[in-house]
């Protein structure tokens, strides 16, 4: 069955400390990656995104992602968090022949000032 | 500004009843969705529509239905009301392709008592 998998349910840093958040999907085909990111009291809303190209993609507030295509990847990175970084991070998957979306069941990111 | 309204934030029913939930996008979108929100299991699809009057049933179906008469509106409707479908709902819409991702409400937290 299709699935993504995140690695860490709960994650506590110190600010400026680095982060990687580990993503996994099992699709067989051509995949949309992405991220989705959910601050306290609000809605989801996307932090990046590949579709094709350059396997690292930058997104909103320092965050960036590496899909690697042979490990079924796409990792979430920030060199230097930051207590406002206190969020739920969900990575998810699409077919590129399908419009619905996966999601992983996401990662609590707790930031300690 | 893109947006898609929920039309309430918090709902409290009584068990057996019939729920409504509304969904409105003003972007001219083809495809909408409905997910419920669980800590720990992310987020789950439950129908998605492509076009009005069409309705496709996602991963979590059981106890829902869905209705979609116009091209802006995406109502899931909760037959009879059980405790275990207390839950937050998210509505997302996204236009033909995931180029952009999903644009998501900020969700109708229901409590079913």
């Amino acid at each position: 069955a299709q699935s993504v998998s995140q690695h860490n349910h709960h994650v506590i840093l110190s600010e400026a400390a680095s982060l990687e958040l580990g993503c996994n999907y099992s699709y067989g085909g051509t995949v949309n990656l992405f991220w989705y990111v959910q601050y306290p009291g609000q809605h989801l809303q996307l932090l990046l995104k590949y579709f094709s190209g350059d396997p690292l993609v930058k997104g909103i507030k320092g965050f960036e992602a590496e899909f690697i295509k042979s490990k079924f990847s796409f990792n979430l990175r920030k060199p230097s968090v930051q207590w406002s970084d206190t969020a739920e991070y969900f990575c998810a998957v699409n077919e590129r022949r399908d419009d619905k979306i996966i999601f992983g069941k996401g990662t609590r990111l707790h930031i300690l000032p | 500004d893109v947006k898609v309204t929920q039309s309430s934030r918090y709902l409290v029913k009584r068990t057996g009843e019939k729920v409504f939930l509304e969904c409105v996008q003003d972007m001219d979108h083809e495809n909408m969705f409905w997910y419920r929100q669980d800590p720990g299991l992310g987020l789950r699809l439950i129908y998605f529509s492509y076009d009005v009057k069409m309705k496709e049933k996602g991963d979590i179906p059981e106890g829902y239905s869905v209705s979609r008469e116009k091209k802006e509106r995406f109502s899931l409707i909760l037959e009879s009301a059980s405790t275990n479908q207390t839950s937050m709902y998210l509505c997302a819409s996204s236009p033909s392709g995931t180029l952009y991702g999903y644009t998501f409400g900020s969700g109708t937290r229901l409590t079913v008592v």
